[in-house]
Formats: C-alpha cells, structure tokens, sequence
C-alpha cells in the first residue's frame, strides 16, 4: 500500500539553526510529494511540492528533493526562524486520478529566540 | 478570493446524537476533500467528490459517516449517532482538479468533541 513515514518529533531548534526533517514513503507508481504546513491556530497550507524525481520544491527558505532511490522526501531549512513553529506534514498522492492525500503523522517544529 | 470555509469551528455533542459540518468550497473547484485530523490517527482520508461522479468513500471509518454535495458546490457531512472516538478537527479541502499538479486547499477545520 501506499504510506508515508516522517520523523516524529517534537524538534526543538534555537533560532538560526539548521533544519531537517525526514520523510519516506512507500508508493505504487510514481507519486507527488508535497510539505504541507499547519501554523498554530491555523488551516493546512501548502509549502512545497515536487511531482516528478530529481525535482526540488522550493517555498520560504524550505527545501525537499524528490529522491526515487531512496524513496525519500527530507525537508530541509538553513536557518530557521521563531515563526517557522508549526507542525509539519509531508504526503503523497498517487498519479491515479481521484486519489486523496496520504499524510505522515506530522513533525512539530518549535523554534526558540 | 475566499477560502473554503467550514462551519460551525466547533461543536460539542453528546454521544449518541448526530452532527452535520459543513464546507464551502473555493468557487470553481470541482474536487472536494473530506479529511480526519485526530491525535491517535494523524490526518485520515474519508471521502472525495469530484464534479457529478460518484464519490469515492473508501475512507469512511463506518456506515454512521455520510457526506453528499449538492449542487457541486456546497458539501455536508453526516455523523449518526456519534461515539468518542469521533472527536476530531474534521478537515475540507478542494482542487480545481484531481491531478497531482494541482493543489488542494485545506478550510480551517470543525473540532468535534463528543461527551
């Protein structure tokens, strides 16, 4: 079946620090993968996707490269910021159409001055 | 533009009693997206609509979860006789299509708390 496995947190950073969160997944076919972003108090938001392999998302200073051989989806930031707090899914959505989101269990992020 | 926006933002129930949520979708937006955000679970497809096909409900936890869209825009759904384990910020989402190109978009969710 198709699932998605991210690091499960919370991550705690002082502010500036580098950030990393793991995210695999198992898929049949060839997905798209996106961060979605949930600021406290807030809705979903997209932060980043990539639909093919080798594709870098890219979105406010975040990054993630769609790697097929290792089936992996790491969100990655240089130099994160006290409003970078929020929780942070990654998904996948199988290239078949009417398929939904497959989300990870999400990462808390908190950022400290 | 709006959003899609959901409503009530919060309800709270007795066990046993039904509850109807609701979601407006951004307008032009053919996919709609039910979603369970609970924190046992994570976040849990339940169902999707897209334009005037039949939807697909492989996500409903069990026959006590229903949802219909009316009119392709406007979608409702159905708890019967809800228990605790329903409790849980039910989420809406909708896409211009169902391609992976395009993105959804999430409403700020129902909490649902059954007593």
């Amino acid at each position: 079946g198709n699932s998605v496995t991210q690091m499960e947190g919370p991550v705690t950073l002082s502010e500036e620090a580098f950030l990393t969160i793991n995210c695999t997944y198992t898929a049949t076919g060839y997905p798209s993968l996106f961060w979605y972003v949930q600021y406290p108090g807030e809705g979903l938001q997209l932060l980043l996707k990539a639909t093919k392999a080798d594709d870098k998302g890219s979105n406010k200073g975040f990054e993630a490269t769609y790697r097929k051989e290792t089936t992996s989806f790491h969100l990655e930031k240089g130099s994160v910021q006290v409003s970078d707090s929020a929780v942070y899914f990654c998904a996948l959505k199988v290239f078949q159409a009417g398929t939904a989101l497959i989300f990870g269990k999400g990462t808390t992020l908190s950022v400290s001055s | 533009g709006a959003g899609v926006s959901q409503s009530p933002s919060n309800k709270v129930t007795e066990k046993g009693k039904d509850v109807e949520l609701r979601c407006d979708p951004i307008s032009g937006h053919t996919a709609l997206y039910w979603y369970r955000q609970s924190l046992g679970q994570g976040l849990e497809f339940l169902i999707y609509f897209q334009g005037n096909s039949a939807p697909d409900k492989s996500g409903l936890p069990s026959d006590r979860f229903s949802a219909e869209r009316t009119g392709g825009s406007v979608s409702t759904l159905t708890i019967q006789r809800t228990q605790q384990e329903d409790s849980a910020v039910y989420l809406c989402a909708s896409s211009l299509a169902t391609d992976s190109s395009y993105e959804q978009y999430f409403g700020p969710g129902t909490r649902l708390t059954v007593t």
